[in-house]
């Protein structure tokens, strides 16, 4: 069966510090892959996606990048994080129309 | 791209109640799901459902994909019940991009 995994579960940061998120899927080749987050009290957000090694769509313009560079891992990354960059991170994956998301536990990220 | 809109935004219940959840989206879908998000965050994926019914225990979800429209529906609510729900879709186009509603906090007490 797949599995997604999801790590650190929660990350406290110092503003200006560097940020590396990783996802990894197994039971599964070729997914879709995906980086949410979720703000305090509100909903989801899609910010990356992925459809194989190497590509990488961003939805929103920010301080944040993503990576694949393997066909199950998803990294998600920063330079310089910024007090805004605080969140709950959601990484996700799907084989593809039709079938459904299924999401890893999270990191909770809070900046200083 | 589509717009998903869940209400109501808010809800509170006694153990026992029932309760429906509405999701409704802008444009026609090719995914959509129902997820409960727990206490600790998780997202758990409830129905993925697309059109037509399904029930799984107390839990059931219609979707009535030509109205654009889709329900939950809870029956005997029970206080672990309680988080975040939120409704999920997609449409044509490419990547199967999951958009999220803003979700229902429910509240069930004892």
């Amino acid at each position: 069966s797949q599995t997604i995994h999801q790590w650190p579960a929660t990350l406290v940061q110092p503003v200006g510090s560097p940020l590396s998120l990783e996802c990894t899927v197994e039971g599964t080749s070729n997914p879709n892959l995906y980086w949410y987050r979720q703000a305090a009290g509100r909903g989801l957000q899609l910010l990356f996606y992925s459809v194989g090694i190497g590509q990488i769509s961003s939805e929103v313009p920010q301080n944040l990048s993503a990576s694949r560079p393997q066909d199950r891992q998803f990294i998600l990354s920063s330079k310089k994080l910024l007090l805004s960059d605080s969140g709950f991170y959601l990484c996700a994956w799907s084989p593809g129309p039709p079938a459904g998301y299924t999401f890893g536990s999270g990191t909770r990220l809070t900046v200083v | 791209g589509i717009q998903v809109e869940q209400s109501p935004p808010d809800l509170i219940l006694q153990e026992g109640a029932n309760s429906t959840l509405r999701c409704n989206f802008s444009d026609s879908v090719n995914n959509l799901q129902w997820f409960h998000q727990n206490p600790w965050g998780q997202l758990i994926n409830l129905f993925y459902i697309p059109s037509g019914t399904k029930q799984n225990g107390r839990l059931s979800a219609t979707t009535v994909a030509t109205e654009r429209y889709s329900l939950l529906y809870i029956s005997s609510s029970q206080t672990t019940d309680s988080g975040v729900y939120f409704c999920a879709a997609y449409g044509d186009g490419g990547y199967n991009k999951l958009i999220f509603g803003a979700g229902t906090r429910l509240a069930v007490h004892p």
